[in-house]
């Protein structure tokens, strides 16, 4: 069976500073891998994801995530926080691999940025 | 970009009580989705349908029950609310052509309070 699990329930940074959020899969099958971002108020938004090909995948809002098979990870990497990336990230893979599946999310990762 | 929308926003109720969550979307996606999310937990699929007079279970049992009669509208009911059923209940839908999903789009969510 396919799972995620999110390192971290909460993360916080400086503005300007990286962002690493950590996302680790569990597939018996290759995997469709997937970033969403959650504004408050707001619905999920897709940031990212990763079906064949390139390992690593850029998103919207300068976000990109590489997967590494051997890890078994799909970590969310941002160069340099802004104020306005505060939100709740959620990493999620398909149930059933490949493209047909339902989406299994993980618990979400809240991301904070200090000015 | 999301055209997809939920009724209503906050909902407090008593328990025994009938109740109807809304969600509508107007991009003509075929597949749609509710999700539960309670604070620091997965996102957990109950409900999806592949279009008109499709209605699937998904990986947690609930005791909600949906309908989808057209396309674009994909109700969600609970027959007597009881507080354990307290959540946010989230919509979503994606272009399923065939054997491929598209991205989720989210509405923003029913917040449910069962006093």
């Amino acid at each position: 069976a396919q799972s995620v699990t999110q390192l971290g329930s909460h993360v916080s940074v400086s503005e300007g500073a990286l962002v690493l959020l950590r996302c680790n899969y569990s597939s018996s099958v290759p995997p469709y891998l997937f970033w969403y971002v959650q504004y408050p108020n707001q619905g999920l938004q897709l940031l990212l994801k990763y079906t064949t090909g390139a390992t690593l995948v850029k998103g919207i809002n300068g976000f990109e995530a590489e997967f590494k098979k051997s890890e078994t990870s799909f970590h969310l990497t941002k160069p340099s926080a802004h104020m306005s990336d505060a939100a709740e990230y959620f990493c999620a893979v398909s149930d059933h691999g490949g493209s047909q599946g339902n989406l299994i999310f993980g618990k979400g990762t809240k991301l904070s940025v200090k000015p | 970009e999301a055209d997809i929308y939920q009724t209503p926003r906050y909902l407090v109720i008593g328990t025994g009580k009938k109740i109807t969550l809304e969600c509508s979307q107007t991009m003509g996606h075929d597949k749609m989705y509710w999700y539960q999310q309670d604070p620091g937990m997965e996102l957990h699929l109950i409900h999806y349908s592949y279009g008109v007079n499709s209605t699937e279970k998904g990986d947690l049992s609930s005791e909600s029950t949906v309908s989808r009669i057209r396309t674009e509208h994909f109700p969600l009911t609970l027959e007597s609310a009881r507080p354990s059923h307290t959540s946010q209940y989230l919509c979503a839908s994606s272009a399923y052509r065939g054997q491929v999903n598209e991205k989720l789009f989210f509405g923003s969510g029913t917040q449910l309070s069962v006093l």
